[in-house]
């Protein structure tokens, strides 16, 4: 059965670089059937899309979120990462990893149980 | 970017309603629509896909219709487990993918 799990720091100060791994187990990061993205949502509100990261090696990114983050995977140890620089307290929110589903209508399936990062001094 | 407008933001009903909500989007999306429900301190888990295909394990209560530029999620005869907030997600092409805004799903 697939896990997804997010790690990293719950607390990150503002301006420095917000750095996350998500381990997947019961599944492969290189399978040619599935991507895997990031998604975030602030306290009290709604799902957003940060980015999705192929197995060819191609990411995909949020429109407001591109000039700041990255996505990558590591084949080695089946993870994948995110990495967003020159946080503020808007970046503050739980992220969760998910696996995407590329065989036909690009879904997200699977999630992790989420991990809150809080941006503060 | 598509934009996704979902309504209503949020809803009352009754065990035993039937309950519908709406997601528009601002361009056609063909069936790359999909329903998410979400439960507090939980991370969503998907409903349906491809607009009308209901995911494995969950419960024949729930279906999704439409294409192009409009889609509905229908719950036919609500349970006491289905008061949440419901999401839809665009996943047209690589071009950013987009969440609706939500529906919270409320006790009445």
């Amino acid at each position: 059965q697939l896990q997804l799990q997010e790690s990293g720091p719950g607390l990150v100060k503002p301006s420095e670089t917000l750095s996350l791994t998500c381990a997947v187990s019961g599944g492969s990061v290189s399978s040619s059937s599935f991507y895997w993205g990031w998604i975030r949502q602030p306290p009290g509100k709604g799902l957003e899309w940060i980015g999705s990261f192929y197995p060819t090696g191609k990411s995909y990114y949020s429109s407001s979120l591109q000039s700041r983050v990255a996505i990558s995977g590591d084949k080695s140890n089946n993870q994948f990462s995110l990495t967003l620089r020159s946080v503020t307290a808007a970046d503050t929110g739980v992220y969760y990893c998910a696996r995407g589903d590329s065989s036909a209508w690009n879904y997200f399936d699977n999630w992790g149980q989420g991990t809150l990062v809080t941006v503060s001094s | 970017d598509i934009q996704m407008t979902q309504s209503p933001s949020s809803l009352s009903a009754s065990v035993g309603d039937r309950v519908t909500i709406t997601c528009r989007a601002s361009q056609n999306i063909d069936n790359y629509l999909h329903w998410y429900q979400q439960k507090p301190g939980k991370a969503p888990n998907l409903l349906i896909y491809g607009a009308s295909t209901l995911y494995s394990g969950v419960p024949a209560r729930f279906s999704g219709s439409g294409s192009g530029t409009e889609f509905t999620l229908s719950i036919s005869s609500l349970q006491s487990e289905d008061f949440a907030t419901y999401y839809c997600l665009q996943s047209y092409t690589t071009l950013p993918y987009t969440f609706g805004q939500g529906t919270r799903l409320e006790i009445k």
